[in-house]
């Protein structure tokens, strides 16, 4: 078992620019949710996709959307990059909600 | 508003002196509390899901523990390798907002 998987490891933007981040959930789980996880700071909780909807959004703007495939892997989309943005990006993926199992993360640094 | 907070921010211990982490939390109605330990750079690794108070569980040298208002992580005889930021997270129950809530986490160091 692979275990969630996101890609790219490190990704450099400039500001105002588009960045795509992707996920693949753990086998046999069919919820994901992102993340947000600034220096020294706990994740912050951006969105959550079940059944390819968002079901749940947390305190992000619009600039942040997301997608779910019927294969249940999922796209993080932030537009418009600000510096703020920079941070370390979670995807962790779930059985219907239950308990949650993070990948690696997403290194984003914006100049 | 739910909210978690962690103490003490940073812990350094020598191998083998056991210790306690903290996680205080406010929540309408508890789901489940959550233990990750996540490495510099990495993403966190899934620990335990407490649900009710009085239940514990344990792995290892770790042992969660959870009353209606705070959750300990008992560290046994630590090594050099449980070094390492300990999260806390709540999730409320149905009715509630749903969004997993996180604390700041402890870094802890062992030093052999």
């Amino acid at each position: 078992d692979a275990g969630v998987t996101q890609s790219p490891t490190h990704l450099i933007k400039t500001r105002g620019q588009q960045v795509t981040l992707r996920c693949s959930p753990k086998s046999g789980h069919d919820t994901v949710s992102w993340y947000q996880q600034a220096l020294g700071q706990g994740p912050q909780f951006i969105f959550q996709y079940y059944e390819e909807e968002e079901r749940q959004r947390g305190n992000f703007p619009d600039r942040f959307s997301g997608h779910q495939f019927p294969n249940y892997s999922s796209e993080l989309n932030v537009n418009a990059l600000l510096l703020g943005d920079s941070a370390l990006y979670l995807c962790a993926s779930s059985f219907s909600g239950g308990d949650a199992f993070f990948g690696q993360g997403t290194r984003l640094t914006v100049v | 508003e739910d909210q978690v907070t962690q103490s003490p921010e940073a812990l350094r211990l020598q191998e083998g002196e056991s210790s306690s982490l903290n996680c205080s939390y406010t929540v309408s109605g508890l789901r489940g509390l959550f233990w990750y330990r996540q490495d510099p750079g990495k993403g966190p690794e899934f620990l335990f899901t407490l649900y009710s108070a009085g239940e514990e569980k344990e792995k290892e040298r770790l042992k969660a523990t959870l009353t209606k208002k705070e959750s300990f992580l008992h560290i046994t005889a630590p090594k050099p390798e449980d070094s390492a930021t300990y999260l806390c997270a709540v999730q409320a129950a149905p009715g509630g907002s749903y969004i997993p809530t996180f604390g700041r986490g402890t870094s802890l160091i062992v030093h052999p």
